[in-house]
């Protein structure tokens, strides 16, 4: 079966950096996706991985390994803003969305 | 950036009646849609591909009786929930693949939320 995953809660400090994993099998792999959700909001699109290596933009970075099926989500200079959940979806080989249950971030002051 | 919208945004109805939710692509063509749903605290659930000029890919589990979904153009989508049950009470949310390509990207809507009474 195809499966993501991804853990349900993580808590952080307010400035600091944290990391979001993401593990998946998949039939087939044509690319991965972080999306952030405010709680009551539609998903909105942070980033798009489908190469090995590291995506930069801004504050929020991501990193794919196909090979080892593996995926984070780094986020820097924290603010109360990114309390949300962060979701993992994995385009599968007919090019649909497998979506991980979401990552509660919980910011601290 | 890319806007998807959806309406309405919050809908209220009676049980049994039906209620129709539109997904638009303002600036930009769509061949491919997709709407979800959305319960409390989980992640987004598919229930069906929309294709622009065709019938819609349902997902297992879901019914094409009761999830009506229209793609008549490349801009509108459309997902009526038919003699709507308090149990349909959820978020509906749509994305719209940006293009024509499989690789295009995803852009969604702000989601709609139904109450059945």
């Amino acid at each position: 079966g195809q499966n993501i995953d991804q853990p349900t809660e993580m808590t952080a400090t307010e400035g600091a950096i944290v990391q979001i994993n993401c593990t998946y099998q998949t039939s087939g792999f044509n690319g991965l996706f972080w999306y952030q959700q405010h709680a009551g909001e539609a998903p909105t699109f942070l980033s798009y991985n489908v190469l090995d290596g590291l995506e930069e933009k801004g504050r929020f970075s991501s990193f794919l390994s196909r090979s080892k099926g593996y995926s984070y989500l780094l986020l820097k200079e924290l603010q109360m803003k990114d309390s949300a959940s962060y979701l993992c979806a994995v385009q599968d080989s007919n090019y649909q969305l497998i979506w991980g249950a979401g990552t509660k971030l919980i910011i601290k002051p | 950036g890319a806007v998807v919208s959806q309406h309405p945004s919050w809908v209220i109805c009676k049980s049994g009646t039906s209620v129709k939710i539109e997904c638009r692509s303002l600036d930009f063509q769509a061949t491919t849609m997709f709407w979800y749903r959305q319960f409390p605290k989980q992640s987004l659930m598919l229930m069906a591909t929309s294709n622009e000029g065709s019938k819609a890919t349902y997902e297992q589990g879901v019914e094409k009786d009761k999830f009506l979904i229209n793609h008549a153009s490349l801009t509108l989508s459309t997902l009526t929930v038919t003699s709507a049950h308090p149990e349909d009470s959820s978020f509906y949310i749509c994305s719209a693949r940006k293009g024509t390509s499989d690789t295009g990207e995803l852009f969604f809507g702000e989601g709609s939320r139904l109450t059945v009474l």
